[in-house]
C-alpha cells in the first residue's frame, strides 16, 4: 500500500538552530514529491517538487532533497517566521492520469525567539 | 499566480441543512479536488474532477456530493449535515499535463451544530 510517513510530528527549535524533517514514502513508482507549508487556519501554500533521486531545491532558509525512499526538508537557521506545518505528498506512478497525491500527516514546527 | 478562492472562510450550519461550499480557480486548470483536514488526519480527498461534469471519488466521499459545471468552478455539498461534517474544507485545483502541483484556496472552516 502506498504510505507517506513524516517525521518528526512536532519540533521545537531556537531562532538560529538548524534542523531536518523527513518524509519517507512507500509507492511503487515515484512522479513527484511536494512540499508544502501551512500556516494555522490557511490553505497549504506550495513550496517544492522534486522527481528524481539527488534532486535538490532551494528558496531561502529551506533545501528540500530527495532519496529513492525518502526526502529531507532542511532548514538552516531558523527564524520565528518559519513556524508552520510542513506537509509532504507524492504523486506515485500508478495513479494513471488522476492527480491524486498522497499525504503525510505533516511536522509541526516551532521556531522560538 | 495561481488563484484560488472558495466562497466563505467560516461557516456556521444546523444539523440536517444542505450546505453548498463553492471553489473558484482563475487558471484554467484540468483538475479540482475537495478535501477535508482534521487534527491527527491530514488531508483526505472527498471527490475531485478532471473536466467539466467528471467526477471521481475520493477516499471519504460518503455523506457528500460535488457539480462541475463550468471549468473553473467545483463545487462541494452535504446533502443533509452532520455533527461529524464539522472540519475545514480545502479546495484545490492542478493544471493537466505533467504538472500537478495542487494549489490551494484559503478553506472554509465548517462547524455543524
Amino acid at each position: 500500500e502506498d504510505q507517506v510517513t513524516q517525521s518528526p510530528e512536532a519540533l521545537r527549535l531556537q531562532e538560529g538552530e538548524s534542523s531536518s524533517l523527513n518524509c519517507s514514502y512507500t509507492v511503487s513508482g515515484l512522479r513527484g514529491l511536494f512540499w508544502y507549508r501551512q500556516d494555522p487556519g490557511k490553505g497549504p501554500e506550495f513550496l517544492f517538487t522534486l522527481y528524481s533521486a539527488g534532486e535538490e531545491k532551494e528558496k531561502e532558509r529551506l533545501k528540500a532533497t530527495l532519496t529513492k525512499k525518502e526526502s529531507f526538508l532542511h532548514i538552516t537557521a531558523p527564524k520565528p517566521e518559519d513556524s508552520a506545518t510542513y506537509l509532504c505528498a507524492v504523486h506515485p506512478s500508478n495513479a494513471g492520469n488522476n492527480r491524486k497525491l498522497i499525504w503525510g500527516l505533516g511536522t509541526s514546527l516551532a521556531v522560538n525567539p | 499566480d495561481v488563484k484560488v478562492t472558495q466562497s466563505s472562510r467560516y461557516l456556521v450550519k444546523r444539523t440536517g441543512e444542505k450546505v453548498f461550499l463553492e471553489c473558484v480557480q482563475d487558471m484554467d486548470h484540468e483538475n479540482m479536488f475537495w478535501y477535508r483536514q482534521d487534527p491527527g488526519l491530514g488531508l483526505r480527498l472527498i471527490y475531485f474532477s478532471y473536466d467539466v461534469k467528471m467526477k471521481e471519488k475520493g477516499d471519504i466521499p460518503e455523506g457528500y456530493s460535488v457539480s462541475r459545471e463550468k471549468k473553473e468552478r467545483f463545487s462541494l455539498i452535504l446533502e443533509s449535515a452532520s455533527t461529524n461534517q464539522t472540519s475545514m474544507y480545502l479546495c484545490a485545483s492542478t493544471p493537466g499535463g505533467q504538472d500537478s502541483v495542487q494549489y490551494f484556496g484559503p478553506g472554509t472552516r465548517l462547524l455543524v451544530l
